[in-house]
């Protein structure tokens, strides 16, 4: 049973709106959630990350934000810029002393539309 | 360049044969592990090694075996093969302290194709 929900397969957006990715979960033990992004041919890369105790998290251009009530986040890119153009997975763990289990989504495929 | 290393990139290979995937970080990290990402399904765990030590082994077949020479190198031996396991085998390593597994930092993977 899929615990990581990413629903959305594809996104488009204009260059320079806001994209936002949604990703639902369903275990309530998740504790620390992180969003990758991966570029084809390579591996996915650390984009940013939330625990649990926080509702929001921002870096540049990136902001999480976590509803813990809805067992829902998002990742929001504001303005958004061709480059950003690739597969986002969410992930999430459960219990930070054992932490080494990190549940996927499926991906969202973002393309920037210059 | 992420600092995780996987050869080779691509590989075929038929049910009967024999071959290895190879994964290096030069990130001083305690940790590896082997992931199986298959067409529009998440990332699958396979492998996890913390300290040398295999600490997770999520009911994999048999016809993957992984060693963990040194905390640096990570291995993923396959044999006898099925078209099913056709995917992205990704390795990645991640900082531990104390118990607590941080981020992952990926290879950039092998996509393994078995006829």
């Amino acid at each position: 049973d899929q615990q990581v929900k990413q629903n959305s397969p594809s996104l488009s957006v204009q260059e320079g709106r806001i994209s936002i990715l949604n990703c639902d979960y369903t275990n309530s033990m998740f504790d620390y959630f992180l969003w990758y992004k991966k570029y084809p041919a390579e591996g996915p890369t650390f984009l940013i990350s939330i625990s649990s105790i926080k509702d929001k998290n921002e870096d540049g251009r990136f902001t999480v934000f976590l509803n813990k009530s809805a067992k829902h986040l998002s990742l929001h890119i504001v303005p958004s810029q061709p480059g950003d153009s690739a597969v986002y997975f969410c992930a999430a763990s459960a219990d930070w002393n054992t932490g080494n289990q990190f549940y996927f989504g499926t991906g969202t495929s973002l393309t920037v539309i210059p | 360049e992420t600092g995780v290393t996987q050869t080779p990139r691509h590989l075929v290979m038929g049910m009967t044969n024999k071959k290895s995937l190879k994964c290096e970080q030069h990130l001083g990290h305690n940790a590896m592990y082997w992931y199986k990402q298959s067409a529009k399904k998440p990332l699958e765990l396979m492998f996890v090694y913390n300290f040398k030590e295999q600490t997770e082994n999520n009911s994999v077949p048999s016809r993957f075996s992984p060693e963990c020479p040194n905390s640096s190198h990570l291995f993923l031996h396959l044999h006898t093969l099925q078209p099913e396991d056709s995917a992205l085998y990704l390795c990645a390593s991640s900082p531990v302290k104390g118990t607590v597994h941080e981020k992952l930092f990926f290879g950039s993977g092998t996509q393994l194709s078995v006829l």
